[in-house]
Parts: C-alpha cells; structure tokens; sequence
C-alpha cells in the first residue's frame, strides 16, 4: 500500500518567518499535487509536480519533487497570515486511478 | 459558476438509519470520487467513478455504496450508518484527461454525525 507522510503535522509561526512541510513516501509518485484547505471548504489545488527535481514557483511558495520522486516539499519564503490553512500532498497509486492523499500539516501563520 | 455541490451540508442521524448524500458538478467531468477526512488521517478515498455505470472502490469502500447514473450527479448511500461513519465527506469531481496531473475540484463538504 502507497502511503504519503507528511511533516510537521501542525506549524505555528510568526509572520514573515520561512518554513518548509515535507511530504515523504517509500514509494515511487509518477507526480504529486499540493492542496490547501481553509477552514469549512475543500482542498483547492496549488500546484502539481511531475519530472524527478523538478521546482515550481507560486509567488512566495516553492514546490520541489524529489530526484527519485518519493517525496516532495514546500518551501514559504516570508509567511502571512493568509498562508494560514491545512496543507496536503496527494498522489495517484501507481496502476490505478485512485488517489493517495497525505495526512496533512495544519498551518498557523500570527500576524 | 464552475462549481461541486453537495446536499445535505450538515447532517446529525442515528445508527442504521439509511442516507444518501448527494453530489452534482457542471462542469461535464468524467472522474468522481468521494472523500472522508477525519483528524490526523488526511483525505481518505471511498470511491471513484470514471464515467457512467463505472465505479471502483477507494481505501475506503466498507460500509458505503455509490452509483453513477449519470455524469453529473454521484450519490454516496449509507445504507446502515454506524459512530464510526462520523465524518466529514467530499465530494470532487475531474476531467479524467490524465489522473497524474489533473485538477481534482472539491465540494465544500458534509458534516456527518451518527449518534
């Protein structure tokens, strides 16, 4: 079974303060997506990762997927209390068209 | 509005009483699955659909049924819900164009409580 764990479960920073979630699998990922979630709505999709060590930028956030593609991470330069959300990593099982999502990092941002 | 809705938003039932939760998209998507997400366990797949009269099961899939008559709409039955089905549910939907890098559009979720 494909599993995708992700790291810290919950951060709560300063605002302006840098930080980065993991997301790691003993698995082989032919790609992996972010999402964030606000409270009382669903994930939206940030961005998705598909070539080995490949780095996409959204504004602030930089998003990496892993040589070997078995892990991926975030990277916030200079958070903001509108960064405040949940973060999930997700995956589809290789041979299927299920999706694997990660257990999450529960962000806080303090003004 | 490009949009995924689901019916009821927030649901209190009891144990063994059957419901349906409903779910429609317009934007003509092929893929559809529903999600249970309860702390600490991340989004869990239940089942997916990818297109009509097809369906699979996710991690998930005991305790639930789905059908997909037709495109839009993707039912999630519970025919004898118990505590442990307390959750809350999402219903997303995809174009099915290529499951590595599609965009996965989410509903804005079902609170659930058996008692």
């Amino acid at each position: 079974t494909q599993l995708l764990e992700q790291s810290p479960q919950f951060l709560s920073i300063q605002e302006g303060e840098n930080l980065t979630v993991y997301c790691n699998s003993s698995s082989v990922f032919s790609s992996l997506q972010w999402y964030r979630q606000e409270p009382g709505e669903g994930p939206v999709l940030l961005v998705t990762v598909v070539t080995g060590g490949e780095v996409k930028k959204l504004k602030r956030l930089t998003f990496q997927f892993g040589d070997a593609r078995k892990d991926s991470s975030l990277h916030i330069t200079a958070a903001q209390p509108g960064d405040t959300g949940l973060y999930l990593c997700a995956g589809t099982a290789s041979g299927t068209y299920k999706y694997i999502f990660g257990t999450g990092t529960r962000l806080k941002v303090l003004a | 509005e490009a949009q995924v809705t689901q019916n009821p938003r927030y649901l209190i039932t009891v144990t063994g009483k059957k419901l349906t939760v409903t779910c429609s998209q317009n934007m003509n998507h092929e893929y559809m699955s529903w999600y249970r997400q309860d702390p600490g366990l991340g989004l869990r797949q239940i089942y997916y659909s990818m297109n009509v009269e097809v369906t699979d099961k996710g991690d998930v899939p005991e305790g639930y049924k789905v059908s997909r008559k037709e495109k839009r709409n993707f039912p999630l039955i519970l025919e004898s819900p118990s505590p442990n089905q307390t959750s809350l549910y999402f219903c997303a939907s995809s174009l099915f164009s290529d499951i590595r890098t599609d965009t996965q559009y989410f509903g804005p979720g079902t609170r659930l409580t058996v008692l």
